[in-house]
């Protein structure tokens, strides 16, 4: 079974600033999607960013970025410029691309930006 | 374009009632995930639904939980006789065949008194 960890529940960022939130994963397959999820207060979940397993560049959205390391099963998510905005849950999540797939989370990560 | 619709936003049960809650997935979404939070905690997949089909449940309780996704209407998440473990943030989520993206909704969340 595929599992998804995020091993630090807790981060903090000065306004500005530049944090980055690890994950890791296990797999056996080759070919999958990795995301990262924010969930600000409101509870809403919105799609930060998405990297496809066979692409070796980097996925990049705005201030957004992430490091996917797949030999070593990591994907961080690196946030330039943190903003105010940016204080949220943030969950890491894994599915599999062949067929009828579910979405698994990691347990995530609630980032406070400091101003 | 609306959004993945989750009705109620509140719902509160006491012990041993029924809990129904509702999604209606965006325009041309034919596939359906519920998922439920705990608090402080992330998001347990519970059931993947295709129009008329259960095609994976592997993450409900085997009592109590049901989940359908009929040809006409919203998606239902049905729990029977609840408990106060039950009390949690219930997420839907959807997406079309051709896309692996969840598009979630804004959750129910279910007090159990």
């Amino acid at each position: 079974a595929q599992t998804v960890t995020q091993s630090q529940p807790e981060m903090s960022v000065q306004e500005a600033e530049t944090v980055t939130l690890s994950c890791t994963y296990d797999t056996s397959e080759s070919d999958y999607y990795l995301f990262w999820y924010k969930q600000p207060p409101s509870r809403q979940m919105i799609l930060v960013i998405r990297q496809e397993a066979y692409k070796q560049q980097n996925a990049t959205e705005n201030r957004f970025s992430v490091n996917f390391q797949k030999a070593a099963k990591s994907f961080s998510l690196k946030i330039s410029d943190s903003q105010l905005g940016d204080a949220a849950m943030y969950f890491c999540a894994y599915r599999f691309s062949g067929g009828y797939q579910k979405v698994t989370f990691g347990t995530g990560t609630k980032l406070q930006v400091i101003p | 374009n609306a959004g993945v619709m989750q009705n109620p936003r509140h719902l509160v049960r006491r012990r041993g009632q029924e809990a129904r809650l509702r999604c209606s997935p965006m325009k041309g979404h034919s596939h359906v995930y519920w998922y439920r939070q705990l608090p402080e905690e992330g998001l347990k997949f519970m059931v993947y639904l295709q129009k008329e089909n259960i095609i994976d449940e592997s993450g409900m309780p085997k009592e109590r939980f049901s989940a359908e996704f009929p040809k006409e209407g919203p998606s239902i998440l049905r729990i029977q006789q609840v408990v106060r473990g039950d009390s949690a943030a219930y997420f839907c989520a959807s997406s079309p065949w051709t896309d692996e993206k969840l598009f979630f909704g804004s959750g129910t969340q279910l007090s159990v008194l």
